[in-house]
C-alpha cells in the first residue's frame, strides 16, 4: 500500500529566509507525487505535480520540488518565503487504481513565517 | 476556473441527527470524493464517485453514505452523527476516465460539530 511521511508537523522561518519541506514517499513503482497548500479556512490547493520526466518540478507561487527516486523523496523547496506563504502544505502520492486515481495524503506541515 | 462549493461552512449538530453535507462542481468532472481531515491525520478518504448514481468505498466509509443523483452533485450523510464525526469534511473533483494525471480541486471544506 502507498504511503506517505511529513516528518515536520510544524517549522518557523524568517521571511526571506529559504524554506524546504520533506516529504518521503512509499510506492512499488513509478508513483504520481502532488503538493498542495491549505490556507487557514480554505480547500487544498495544487502547488506542482510529478508523473515522469525532469525531476525538479516548478510549480506556482516560485515553488519547486525534486523527485529522488533513491531516496524516495518528494521535498518541497522555495528560495526565499513571504509572510503569504504561512498556510498547511500537505505531499501526496497518487496511484492508478481501478478507474480512478487513489491520492493518499501525508499528515501535512503547518508553516509559521515570523517577520 | 473550477469551482467546487459545499453547502456549509459551518455545522453544529446533536448525536443521533441525520445530517448532509452538499458538495457542487461546474467543470463537469466524472469523479468526486469526499475527505475527512483531522489535525495528525491528514485528509482520510470517505467515498467517491466516478459516475452517476456509482460509488465505492474510500478507506473510512463507516458511519457514512454517499449520494450522487446528479453528475455535479455529490452528497455525503452522516446516518446518525456522532461525536467522533466531528471534523472538517472536505469535497474534491477531478475528470474521470483512466487518465491518472488529474489535479483534485478541493472546495472550502465543512467544519462540523457533533455534540
Amino acid at each position: 500500500a502507498q504511503s506517505v511521511t511529513q516528518p515536520d508537523i510544524h517549522i518557523t522561518v524568517s521571511e526571506g529566509a529559504s524554506l524546504e519541506l520533506r516529504c518521503n514517499y512509499s510506492y512499488g513503482a513509478t508513483p504520481y507525487l502532488f503538493w498542495y497548500v491549505q490556507s487557514p479556512g480554505q480547500g487544498l490547493q495544487l502547488l506542482l505535480k510529478y508523473f515522469s520526466g525532469d525531476t525538479l518540478v516548478q510549480g506556482i507561487k516560485g515553488f519547486e520540488a525534486e523527485f529522488k527516486r533513491s531516496q524516495s523523496s518528494f521535498n518541497l523547496r522555495k528560495p526565499s518565503v513571504h509572510w503569504s506563504d504561512a498556510a498547511e502544505y500537505f505531499c501526496a502520492v497518487g496511484s492508478p487504481s481501478g478507474g480512478y486515481q487513489k491520492v493518499t495524503f501525508g499528515t501535512g506541515t503547518k508553516l509559521q513565517v515570523i517577520p | 476556473d473550477v469551482k467546487v462549493t459545499q453547502s456549509s461552512r459551518y455545522l453544529v449538530k446533536r448525536t443521533g441527527e441525520k445530517v448532509f453535507l452538499e458538495c457542487v462542481q461546474d467543470m463537469d468532472h466524472e469523479n468526486m470524493f469526499w475527505y475527512r481531515q483531522d489535525p495528525g491525520l491528514g485528509l482520510r478518504l470517505i467515498y467517491f464517485s466516478y459516475d452517476v448514481k456509482m460509488k465505492e468505498k474510500g478507506d473510512i466509509p463507516e458511519g457514512y453514505s454517499v449520494s450522487r443523483e446528479k453528475k455535479e452533485r455529490f452528497s455525503l450523510i452522516l446516518e446518525s452523527a456522532s461525536t467522533n464525526q466531528t471534523s472538517m469534511y472536505l469535497c474534491a473533483s477531478t475528470t474521470g476516465g483512466l487518465a491518472h494525471q488529474e489535479t483534485q480541486y478541493f472546495g472550502p471544506g465543512t467544519r462540523l460539530l457533533v455534540l
